[in-house]
């Protein structure tokens, strides 16, 4: 069977701080990967997406950036990390097709101090 | 206007209740369509997919007017366990662009 691991689920971090959060999948291949982001209160924001290794398309203009060097790992990176990147960190897979639906990690809960 | 908008609520309602919820998306070609259930803190999961004929599981019945450009989920005979945001999820384009945009969700409250 399929699964979807994200790590850390917790992490304060400072103001101005590096960020990597990586989420891998297990049991599929060639998923489409997606990073979301929520913030208190508010709905899922897509953040990035890829269709395969390499590609990865950007919905948001902002401080952060994604990367897919294998298959089934998708990483959200930022340099410097903003009060406002402060969210929920989301990862989600799906299998290549039209009525395919996401599956979602556990999450990652970012406070930037 | 956003690519798929809710109405966030809350909405109360009584143990028992049938309770409805819209969401509207802007493109006419999408073709996939999604209800999710997130709990409190939680990651979202998937409720139900939506099909052009209407689908029913259990007290939940999902609904697709193409022509208006929303979907609908209806819950049946309320429980206090159906409160959770519901959120309603959209591949925008036709084919497998990979993309999925989710509504910002509706709240619902379910009181004894």
């Amino acid at each position: 069977s399929q699964t979807i691991h994200q790590w850390p689920a917790t992490l304060v971090q400072p103001v101005g701080s590096p960020l990597s959060l990586e989420c891998t999948v297990e049991g599929t291949s060639n998923p489409n990967l997606y990073w979301y982001r929520q913030a208190a209160g508010r709905g899922l924001q897509l953040l990035f997406y890829s269709v395969g290794i390499g590609q990865i398309s950007s919905e948001v203009p902002q401080n952060l950036s994604a990367s897919r060097p294998q298959d089934r790992q998708f990483i959200l990176s930022s340099k410097k990390l903003l009060l406002s990147d402060s969210g929920f960190y989301l990862c989600a897979w799906r299998v290549w097709g039209l009525n395919t639906e996401a599956f979602f990690g556990q999450g990652t809960r970012l406070t930037v101090v | 206007r956003k690519e798929v908008e809710q109405d966030p609520g809350p909405f109360n309602v009584p143990e028992g209740a049938t309770v409805a919820f819209n969401c509207t998306y802007s493109n006419s070609a999408s073709q996939s369509f999604f209800w999710y259930r997130q709990d409190c803190r939680k990651e979202p999961k998937l409720l139900m997919s939506v099909y052009s004929s209407g689908n029913e599981d259990g007290r939940f019945t999902a609904q697709l007017n193409r022509a208006s450009q929303y979907i609908s989920l209806l819950i049946r005979d309320s429980k206090l366990s159906d409160s959770a945001t519901y959120l309603c999820v959209v591949n925008p384009f036709p084919g497998n662009t990979g993309k999925l945009i989710f509504g910002q969700g509706t709240t619902l409250q379910v009181k004894p």
